[in-house]
């Protein structure tokens, strides 16, 4: 099945700095999805991405589908930012399904 | 919209104890999924619903059951709980099949199996 790896594995920023997460992933994809797991496990819902650039207020993803990887960008880090984040990519499975494949995350701490 | 519900937030079984797991979305979605997420990894597919009586096995369903008797809930039972089912387990949906489908998720079950 297909690959998805998440790097860094853990990343401790200062509150205010800027971060770079990025996802790479083994073969085609028909789309990706960014979440953020908060400290009590919810996971919310970040990006839905199969390529280009979205943003949303301090955060933005890249996906660029033809070289297998997406990119998240948190700028001016907040404690709120804390958690994990993931990605999950979207394949087709057979019989007209398809399902997501998570990597194992990139655990983000922000410091005060 | 509550958008997806899971009930209980927390469960301690004993080892051959059954249980269900209950998960409710009001978002008339076609599509409902179980997952498992075991400490420091991500999520893992075990089974999943394409619409009401229809369901199929995703990556790790073994030791689990599934129904789809209505659109809107998508129970997962555990017939005979064993300590490798110790895990986080998440309930999602999606609109439709297809690149055009973003999955939203419950807030989860912690399941303790001692």
């Amino acid at each position: 099945g297909i690959q998805v790896e998440q790097s860094p594995p853990d990343l401790i920023l200062q509150e205010g700095a800027n971060s770079t997460l990025r996802c790479n992933f083994s073969d085609s994809v028909n789309n990706l999805q960014w979440f953020h797991q908060n400290p009590w496990g919810q996971l919310i819902n970040l990006f839905y991405i199969p390529s280009g650039t979205k943003q949303n207020g301090r955060l933005s993803a890249t996906t660029v589908a033809t070289e297998r990887y997406s990119l998240l960008y948190i700028s001016s880090s907040q404690t709120t930012d804390s958690g994990v984040y993931f990605c999950a990519v979207l394949t087709y499975s057979g019989a007209g399904s398809y399902q997501l494949t998570f990597g194992k995350g990139t655990k983000l701490s922000v410091i005060p | 919209n509550a958008g997806v519900t899971q009930t209980p937030k927390f469960r301690i079984l004993k080892i051959g104890q059954s249980m269900t797991l209950q998960c409710a979305q009001d978002m008339n979605h076609n599509y409902m999924y179980w997952y498992r997420q075991d400490p420091g990894m991500g999520l893992k597919l075990i089974y999943y619903s394409v619409g009401a009586g229809i369901t199929d096995k995703g990556e790790v369903p073994n030791g689990y059951n599934v129904s789809r008797s209505t659109t809107e809930d998508f129970p997962l039972r555990l017939e005979l709980a064993a300590p490798s089912q110790t895990s986080v387990y998440f309930c999602a949906s999606s609109r439709d099949r297809g690149r055009a489908y973003e999955q939203y998720f419950g807030p989860g079950t912690r399941l303790t199996v001692t």
